[in-house]
């Protein structure tokens, strides 16, 4: 159980291009997603929190214009890459905290997005 | 915010033996600390976790210690074996709200 799914799972496009990167949790239901990126060798970076039905929270220093992300339901949040760039390829990874366990991150096989 | 670092950013050991990894956490409001394994280009682990009211977790060769006054927590590895070697993530956080990553350890396990 507690599988979550992304799709894409590599993506390449060309600069001014816009991407759409898919959460799911596929067998159980995400008040809260969230989403990280991830340069080679480093650290996973904490994007934004997504909140079934509200505003996502970005963290400081991430264009929210930029990354734009929806979480219209308990199994799916969506991050948008608007007017990407060469510097936007990364591995964006995002997880998924069961409602009611909200300890309890499941992370996503990651999208690696590669930008022209 | 939660700033969360981390040491050894690479740790080479003999199979067999044990591999310490450090990290400190400079919010005295988290109170959750995962430990995650994350190999080649698949998705991080959960490989055991303590809460701030523990001292200590055991899992078999793996077990985490906290020390909340000095804000800092390690993951030990004992008995190491190849299928060990991975890139090794600690993370702070504050009951539900956002996990803080440490910035890596790559352990190398040499048979």
């Amino acid at each position: 159980g507690a599988v979550v799914s992304q799709h894409p799972s590599w993506v390449i496009c060309k600069s001014g291009t816009s991407v759409k990167i898919e959460c799911r949790s596929l067998d159980f239901q995400a008040t809260t997603m969230f989403w990280y990126r991830q340069f080679p060798k480093q650290s996973l970076m904490l994007m934004a929190t997504s909140n079934e039905g509200s505003k996502a929270t970005y963290e400081q220093g991430v264009e929210k214009d930029k990354f734009l992300i929806n979480h219209a339901s308990l199994t799916l949040s969506t991050l948008t890459v608007t007017s990407a760039h060469p510097e936007d390829s990364s591995f964006y990874i995002c997880s998924a905290s069961p409602s009611g366990d909200p300890d309890t991150q499941y992370f996503g096989p990651g999208t690696r997005l590669t930008v022209l | 915010g939660e700033n969360v670092e981390q040491h050894p950013s690479t740790l080479s050991v003999q199979e067999g033996d044990s591999a310490v990894i450090k990290c400190t956490y400079s919010d005295s409001a988290s109170n959750y600390f995962p430990w995650y394994k994350q190999e080649l280009g698949k998705r991080p682990q959960l490989i055991i976790d303590i809460r701030s009211n523990v001292g200590e977790k055991k899992d078999q060769r793996i077990a985490v210690t906290l020390n909340k006054t000095a804000k800092h927590f390690s993951l030990h590895i004992t008995e190491t074996q190849p299928e060990d070697s991975a890139v090794y993530f600690c993370a702070a956080s504050y009951t539900g709200n956002q996990f803080y990553f440490g910035t890596g350890t790559s352990l190398t396990v040499i048979p």
